[in-house]
């Protein structure tokens, strides 16, 4: 089974900064990686697609970059709905489909 | 729009059986693969289940192999998963998640409902 991993587990940052969440497969996955939101008491929100496609409706503030087994995940300026735990998934092979461990960003 | 409404959560003892519904809504649904993502409390998510758009391919982590069971009724537009054997560890906010496809088993998850929880205690 592919590994995911996330790098920090925490992250503490100011509205504007610039934030990168760096999440790292044990094996190559191309580009078949997705980035997730989830709020407190909420559904998971799906933020990009194929490592770097951008999903209808998320600001271009979030982007996405990588292939093979490692990917970054970038928030150009922190806004305040921004907080929230962020999870990658690899979609390459059909079992299972591994989300990372998430990573939490909060107010510093 | 697109909606997808999870139900049939609730408390259940250890060793017993649960059936959760996925009600879909707004697209095409034969189209599109779905998966059950869970989330005990306070932790990440784990990805249980999956159902190809034609129902051809399931799959299940292993974590729940030969316990819990995904399948789908077109013609009611849902999906469930039947869990047997149901451990403490089961105990988790269960959601159902589209595949973007269509027509297509690997995908991110688009859309996702809003949640069912399940207690598994005595």
């Amino acid at each position: 089974d592919i590994q995911m991993t996330q790098s920090p587990s925490t992250l503490s940052a100011s509205v504007g900064d610039r934030v990168t969440i760096t999440c790292r497969a044990s094996q190559s996955i191309n580009t078949w990686l997705a980035w997730y939101q989830q709020k407190p008491g909420k559904a998971p929100k799906l933020l990009i697609y194929e490592a770097s496609s951008l999903e209808t409706g998320v600001p271009s503030r979030f982007s996405g970059s990588g292939s093979g087994t490692e990917f970054t995940l970038t928030i150009s300026s922190l806004q305040p709905d921004d907080f929230a735990t962020y999870y990658c998934q690899q979609y390459n092979s059909y079992s299972p489909f591994t989300f990372g461990p998430g990573t939490k960003v909060d107010i510093k | 729009q697109v909606q997808l409404v999870e139900s049939g959560g609730g408390v259940v003892q250890p060793g017993r059986s649960r059936r959760l519904s996925c009600a879909a809504s707004g697209f095409t649904f034969s189209s599109h693969s779905i998966h059950w993502v869970r989330q005990a409390p306070g932790k990440g998510l784990e990805w249980v289940a999956y159902i190809s758009f034609d129902g051809s391919n399931k799959l299940s982590a292993d974590s729940v192999k030969g316990r819990f069971t995904i399948s789908r009724d077109d013609s009611k537009t849902t999906v469930y998963l039947q869990m047997n054997s149901l451990r403490i560890e089961d105990t988790a906010i269960y959601y159902c998640a589209r595949g973007q496809g269509p027509y297509s088993d690997q995908d991110a998850f688009d859309f996702w409902g809003q949640g069912t929880m399940v207690t598994v205690s005595s």
